[in-house]
């Protein structure tokens, strides 16, 4: 069945970039139906929406975020990812990626069906 | 701060119910139908629980449901089993204009 998993580099230096990508299996990061999203959780806080990505490269990012964030898709390699430029403490977190749903009796997606387990990333000198 | 508000923690001894409440405004939850709920245990990937307010994903147990009244929604777990203990955390939309998505902080049950 289809899983997500994240990888990230650990540690970021702060005004490094952020990088993280989600691998997809047991399915295409390339359907036509589903957005990717996602979401971060800092250390002792709840979780933050950060942006959705779709197949065709149309993206929907937190405007707190949007200077700074770019959200792709790579079919050939079925993954999707996050790149995060001039990294600081805050956003040190639990990155997140995971499928937004589709409720096809009347066409709902605002909802997550299956994530990964996260990657933690930590900005620090 | 987290756009919408939930209690820190709730407790619930097993086999009772307990209910988990999660508010906001008029501007997510109170104007919209989309709300989820999303159960996390420690080192696991998040669950969906509840979407579109109180409707069930298959293979969520019916002891899971949903509801909303104005700008609260409430996830009501009965006959609590001990694999129940963990994070909950809700979700609305927002709209499209700014932030899509927003969550709450979580609510940790413990069960008892």
């Amino acid at each position: 069945q289809l899983q997500l998993q994240e990888s990230g580099p650990g540690l970021v230096k702060p005004s490094e970039t952020l990088y993280v990508t989600c691998t997809v299996s047991g399915g295409s990061v390339g359907s036509d139906s589903h957005y990717w999203g996602w979401i971060r959780q800092s250390p002792g806080k709840g979780l933050d929406w950060i942006g959705s990505v779709f197949y065709n490269g149309d993206t929907y990012y937190d405007p707190s975020l949007k200077s700074r964030l770019t959200l792709s898709v790579d079919t050939s390699r079925n993954q999707f990812s996050l790149r995060l430029t001039s990294a600081t403490a805050a956003d040190t977190g639990t990155y997140y990626c995971a499928k937004r749903g589709i409720d096809y009796s009347d066409y709902t997606d605002w909802f997550f069906d299956l994530w990964g387990r996260g990657t933690l990333v930590t900005v620090s000198s | 701060q987290s756009a919408l508000t939930q209690p820190r923690s709730v407790s619930g001894s097993l086999g009772q119910s307990v209910t988990l409440s999660c508010t906001g405004t008029d501007s997510n939850i109170g104007g919209y139908n989309y709300v989820s709920w999303y159960q996390h245990r420690p080192d696991k990937a998040p669950r969906l629980l509840i979407y579109d307010v109180y409707k069930r994903p298959s293979g969520v147990p019916d002891r899971f449901s949903g509801s909303k009244s104005a700008n609260t929604a409430s996830l009501t777990i009965s006959g609590l089993q001990a694999d129940d203990e963990a994070d909950y955390y809700c979700c609305s939309y927002a709209g499209t204009f700014n932030v899509e998505l927003v969550f709450g902080g979580g609510t940790r049950l413990t069960v008892l």
